[in-house]
C-alpha cells in the first residue's frame, strides 16, 4: 500500500475554483489508479474520478463538465481541479488508489481527506 | 450516475450478527463482481474491510463476509463488538466504467 498526503485550500466563495493535490509516497506511482472521492458533511461517498501515470483520466459524468484530473510524475503527486464551485460542492475530499491490476475496483489507500466549505 | 441503496441504520447487541444490503442494477452489482466494503469511524478516512464480494483483505478480522445475489450484494458482521460501530460503504463497477457508492449505513451497536 502507498501512503497518501493531500492539501489545498479549505475556504472558497461560489465560482471560485477548488484546487486540491495529493502526494503519494511509497509503491510504484505507475501501479495505480488515482482517485478522488468527496464526502458532504453527514451524507455519503461520492466517486469523482480518477487517473493513470499516463494522465489518461476517467470522470463521474455528473461531474465531468467541471472537473479536471492531472497528474505529475516528477513529484509523483496528481491534482483535482473543480471550476464553478457552489455550496453543494462543501466536502471532505479524499484522495485514494486502486491497484493497476484486472478487476482491482477498491480503494486500499485513502488520503487524511481535507474539508472544503463553498461560502460567501 | 445513481447510487447504490443501502439501508440508513442497522443496529444489534453485542455477539450478534448483522447484515447490510446494497442494491444495485443490472449495470452495476448485477453484472460484475466488483463489490467493494468500506467501514468509515467519524473523523476518519474509509477502510477497506471487503474486495470482489466476498474477499478479505489482509488484517481484516474474519467476522466481517460479504456476498452477492443478483443486483444485491451484502456484508454481514458476525459476533458483532462496541468497536464495529460506524459507517458502512459499498461501492461496485459499472458499465460505464465508472465506480459508484451506496449511500451509507451507520451500525449501531446496542
Amino acid at each position: 500500500q502507498v501512503q497518501l498526503q493531500q492539501w489545498g485550500a479549505g475556504l472558497l466563495k461560489p465560482s471560485e475554483t477548488l484546487s486540491l493535490t495529493c502526494a503519494v509516497y511509497g509503491g510504484s506511482f505507475s501501479s495505480y489508479y488515482w482517485s478522488w472521492i468527496r464526502q458532504p458533511p453527514g451524507k455519503g461517498l461520492e466517486w469523482i474520478g480518477e487517473i493513470n501515470h499516463r494522465g489518461s483520466t476517467i470522470y463521474n459524468p455528473s461531474l465531468k463538465s467541471r472537473i479536471t484530473i492531472s497528474v505529475d510524475t516528477s513529484k509523483n503527486q496528481f491534482s483535482l481541479k473543480l471550476t464553478s464551485v457552489t455550496a453543494a460542492d462543501t466536502a471532505v475530499y479524499y484522495c485514494a488508489s486502486r491497484q493497476q491490476l484486472p478487476g482491482a475496483y477498491y480503494f486500499d489507500s485513502w488520503g487524511q481527506g481535507a474539508l472544503v466549505t463553498v461560502s460567501s | 450516475q445513481s447510487a447504490l441503496t443501502q439501508p440508513a441504520s442497522v443496529s444489534g447487541s453485542p455477539g450478534q450478527s448483522i447484515t447490510i444490503s446494497c442494491t444495485g442494477t443490472s449495470s452495476n452489482v448485477g453484472s460484475y463482481n466488483y463489490v467493494s466494503w468500506y467501514q468509515q469511524h467519524p473523523g476518519e478516512a474509509p477502510k477497506l474491510m471487503i474486495f470482489d464480494v466476498s474477499d478479505r483483505p489482509s488484517g481484516v478480522s474474519n467476522r466481517f463476509s460479504g456476498s452477492k445475489s443478483g443486483t444485491t450484494a451484502s456484508l454481514t458482521i458476525s459476533g458483532l463488538q462496541a468497536e464495529d460501530e460506524a459507517d458502512y460503504y459499498c461501492s461496485s463497477y459499472t458499465s460505464s466504467n465508472t465506480l459508484v457508492f451506496g449511500g451509507g449505513t451507520k451500525v449501531t451497536v446496542l
